[in-house]
């Protein structure tokens, strides 16, 4: 079955701890992006990678990094520098970044504050 | 700098009723526009994309509008159910790399 996989569901980070989502999809797409939704708000864009080891900052790209070592894995480290970092978040992929290709999306990770 | 606006932000309708979701624009430069549901939390589920030179995408039930010149989109439901409860939310493409700017999206409630 293809499809976006994020892991895990469930992610709690303590004080000065970086944290690492996963986010692999097995649609051979060359895109992927990942975004960060808060209660009563849009989503907004962290980061995004157009291929294989190349990757872009998107619009609250601070606190967080990525790496693309893979065309099918996308890992988000959220670090101790990212002083908000309860939110849920949306890994997604594209077949290219091209403008008129659809986005489609992983069942989200919510990461709390212990 | 592309903002885009879901008014009203709930919606509860009785069940069996048509009903038309608004999405506003403020660049109407836009490359696309995509709509998602969003079941509790879950991750979206791409419903519609319209392209630029599109005015209208239809799957199912459901119908999106595109008036690139007014900077609106409407998502058109026909005879809801109560499996249609969810958040609805639009997004624009405005840029190269499918940068989308989203709505805060309507969350729909069906009553049976």
């Amino acid at each position: 079955d293809g499809g976006i996989t994020q892991s895990p569901k469930y992610l709690f980070r303590k004080e000065g701890q970086n944290v690492t989502l996963s986010c692999e999809q097995n649609l051979n797409h060359d895109a992927m992006y990942w975004y960060r939704q808060d209660p009563g708000q849009g989503l907004r864009l962290i980061y995004y990678s157009q291929i294989v080891n190349d990757f872009q900052k998107g619009d609250i790209a601070e606190g967080y990094s990525v790496s693309r070592e893979k065309k099918e894995s996308f890992p988000l480290t959220v670090t101790s520098a990212q002083k908000n970092p309860t939110a849920f978040y949306l890994c997604a992929s594209s077949i290219s970044a091209g403008i008129h290709q659809p986005q489609h999306f992983g069942d989200g990770t919510r990461l709390s504050i212990l | 700098k592309q903002e885009v606006t879901q008014i009203p932000a709930a919606l509860s309708v009785p069940e069996g009723e048509n009903l038309v979701l608004n999405c506003s624009f403020t660049d109407s430069a836009i490359y696309n526009l995509q709509w998602f549901r969003q079941d509790p939390g879950k991750g979206l589920t791409s419903l519609l994309l319209i392209q630029s030179s599109q005015r209208e995408q239809t799957s199912g039930r459901l119908n999106a509008s595109l008036d690139k010149s007014s900077g609106r989109s409407t998502l058109y439901i026909a005879a809801s159910q109560p499996g249609d409860s969810a958040t609805y939310l639009c997004a624009a493409n405005t840029g190269a790399n499918s940068k989308l700017t989203f709505g805060k999206g309507i969350t729909l409630s069906v009553r049976p």
